[in-house]
Formats: structure tokens, C-alpha cells, sequence
């Protein structure tokens, strides 16, 4: 069974600095994985998507996530946090055995300090 | 090409009554997908229609139905309201065909129960 998990719930940067948010994830099969930004009161935007082409993926707004299957990881990153980037940020993992479900943690909240 | 939109915006209804929510998909995307969002549940899956046909369901009581049209437009029933059902509800269309293709996600009508 596929699963995700987001390892941290809150992730507080100061304007400039790193982003890192970590998603790990659990698939029986080579998995297509995505991340996305929830702003207040808005519905999901797609930031980046991996469908096993190049494992580093890079995606919109200066974010980019790379997959590492040896540590079954799918970390979204970003060298230099903007005021704009705070939001909730989703991983899912989209079932490739044919099911189409979708399974999404359960969120990464991220706070950047001027 | 126009986004997934989702009518009406906000919603107010008293306990026990019902309430009908639409989605509009975008344009040759034959999945519609329905989520609740709750402070204290998170995101949690509804159901997802393709071609018409519920493919998917999530573990939600009975009152909670959908319906999925030719043109892949949908909706989603809520029947005699309860207080818990006050959430932001997300509809999200996709290719539905391959594993792989993203989730499009309207910006969700925010249903208040009173």
C-alpha cells in the first residue's frame, strides 16, 4: 500500500534563508509523487510533479524536489524564502497500480519571519 | 485554458438541511475528485468520478453523494446537515487516464453549518 508521510508539521524561516520540507514516502511500485501550496482559504496548486524521469524536478516559483529511492525520500526545496512562500505545503503520491487514488500527507505548515 | 471552478463560493445552511455543490473541470479532464478540508481532519477524499462512473470513494457516511455529468461537470450532495460538516470542500479534475497525471484543484466552497 502507498503512504505519505510529512515529517514536519510547522517549518519556521527567516526571509532569504533555506526551505527544506521533507516528505517521505512508502510504495510497493515506482511511484509518482507531487508537491503542492495552499494558500489561506484557496484550493491546491501544483508546485512539481515526479513521474521517474530526471530525480531532480524542478518546479514553479524557485521550488524543486529530489527523489531519492534509496532513502525513499521526496524533499522540496528552495535556496531563498520570499515573504509570498508561506502556505501549507502538501506531498502526495498517486498509486501507479491502476487504482488512480491519490494519498496525501497530512501538511507541512511554513512560516517565514522578515 | 480556464481553471477548475467550483460554485457557490460560500455557502451558510442550518443543521438538517441539505446543500448541493458544483464543479466545473477543466476542459477534456474526465476525473472529478471531491475532498473535505477540517482544521482538526485535514484533507480527507470523498469520492472520484471518471466518465460518469464512481471509481473511487472515501470512508464518508451515506449523506454524502455525488454525481458526475456527460459534460464532466459534477456535483456533490450533502443531506440532513450536521455541525461537523462545516469545512472547506475542494473538487479536483485530472486527465484520469494515466497513473500519473496531477490533480487540479478548484478553490473550494466553504460551507458553513449553523
Amino acid at each position: 500500500a502507498q503512504s505519505v508521510t510529512q515529517l514536519d508539521s510547522h517549518v519556521s524561516v527567516s526571509e532569504g534563508t533555506p526551505v527544506l520540507l521533507r516528505c517521505n514516502y512508502s510504495s510497493s511500485y515506482s511511484p509518482s509523487l507531487f508537491w503542492y501550496v495552499q494558500h489561506p482559504n484557496k484550493g491546491l496548486q501544483l508546485l512539481l510533479k515526479y513521474t521517474s524521469a530526471a530525480t531532480l524536478v524542478k518546479g514553479i516559483n524557485g521550488f524543486e524536489a529530489e527523489f531519492k529511492k534509496s532513502e525513499t525520500s521526496f524533499h522540496l526545496t528552495k535556496p531563498s524564502a520570499h515573504m509570498s512562500d508561506a502556505a501549507e505545503y502538501f506531498c502526495v503520491v498517486s498509486d501507479p497500480s491502476g487504482t488512480y487514488k491519490y494519498i496525501f500527507g497530512t501538511g507541512t505548515r511554513l512560516k517565514v519571519l522578515a | 485554458k480556464a481553471g477548475v471552478t467550483q460554485t457557490p463560493r460560500y455557502l451558510i445552511k442550518t443543521r438538517g438541511q441539505q446543500v448541493t455543490l458544483s464543479c466545473s473541470p477543466i476542459s477534456g479532464h474526465r476525473s472529478v475528485s471531491w475532498y473535505q478540508q477540517t482544521p482538526g481532519q485535514g484533507l480527507q477524499f470523498l469520492f472520484e468520478y471518471f466518465s460518469e462512473t464512481q471509481r473511487n470513494k472515501g470512508n464518508f457516511p451515506g449523506r454524502f453523494s455525488g454525481r458526475q455529468f456527460s459534460n464532466s461537470r459534477s456535483e456533490m450532495n450533502v443531506s440532513t446537515l450536521e455541525l461537523g460538516d462545516s469545512a472547506l470542500y475542494l473538487c479536483a479534475s485530472s486527465l484520469g487516464r494515466v497513473d500519473n497525471s496531477p490533480l487540479h484543484f478548484g478553490n473550494g466552497t466553504r460551507l458553513t453549518v449553523t
